[in-house]
């Protein structure tokens, strides 16, 4: 009964260097979805992809953000030159793609990135 | 106005009572309502999902949504110390599969 699996769960990385951060979806669901969650606040909406499609990326930052979900393999989400505010978890769900606009997102356990 | 508010509490309560948690949320178009709990580290766990006017029951936890108001609530009965976390509620951002969290309430149940 596997669920959303993300990793690493914890990554550090020094200013200026590059995080991957990797999701793989619940077996059968083909939608993912990349959330930001800064200390003490609540998640952001980020990114939504199907396989080999962004769907929405109204979320993302326009520079330096980047996300993927190609057709063999898990979604990435690639932050490069990290700097301090990046610091944050990072939470993938996935969902069916059955209802439009009511699918469940269930979430994956984070990756929490520290950019020293 | 923020799209979805939370009051973030906390709310304490005695084991054993009726916790009540509270979400207005901005847009009337919204379709999809979720409650989510979540632990201090961890990631956010769904306990209910609602899209109906009315209540849904699950165990011990019931859905409110009353769409003409823009509010949802979520009733936690016999509250334990376990159901102490922080409640997220979430709305799907109009015609959009993206849901708007807002920041959440955290609930204390005291033995």
């Amino acid at each position: 009964n596997a669920g959303v699996m993300q990793n690493p769960r914890h990554l550090v990385r020094r200013r200026g260097q590059e995080a991957r951060l990797r999701c793989s979806p619940m077996k059968g669901h083909s939608h993912v979805y990349w959330y930001r969650q800064l200390p003490e606040e609540g998640l952001k909406f980020m990114v939504y992809l199907q396989k080999e499609n962004i769907i929405d990326e109204s979320g993302m930052p326009k520079e330096r953000f980047s996300a993927e979900f190609p057709k063999e393999g898990p979604s990435i989400l690639r932050i490069q030159q990290v700097v301090r505010g990046d610091s944050a978890a990072y939470f993938c769900a996935s969902s069916l793609g059955q209802h439009k606009y009511t699918d469940t997102q269930y979430f994956g356990p984070g990756t929490r990135l520290t950019v020293l | 106005q923020k799209e979805v508010e939370q009051n973030s509490g906390p709310l304490s309560v005695p084991e054993g009572a009726i916790a009540s948690l509270n979400c207005t949320y901005s847009d009337r178009v919204s379709q999809s309502f979720f409650w989510y709990r979540q632990y201090s580290g961890k990631s956010p766990e769904l306990i209910m999902s609602i899209y109906s006017n009315g209540d849904k029951e699950d165990g011990r936890f019931t859905a409110q949504l009353n769409k003409a108001s823009q509010y949802v609530s979520l009733l936690i009965r016999d509250s334990q110390p376990s159901d102490s976390a922080t409640y997220l509620c979430a709305v799907n951002a109009p015609n959009t599969d993206k849901l708007i969290f807002g920041t959440g309430t955290r609930l204390q149940v005291f033995p």
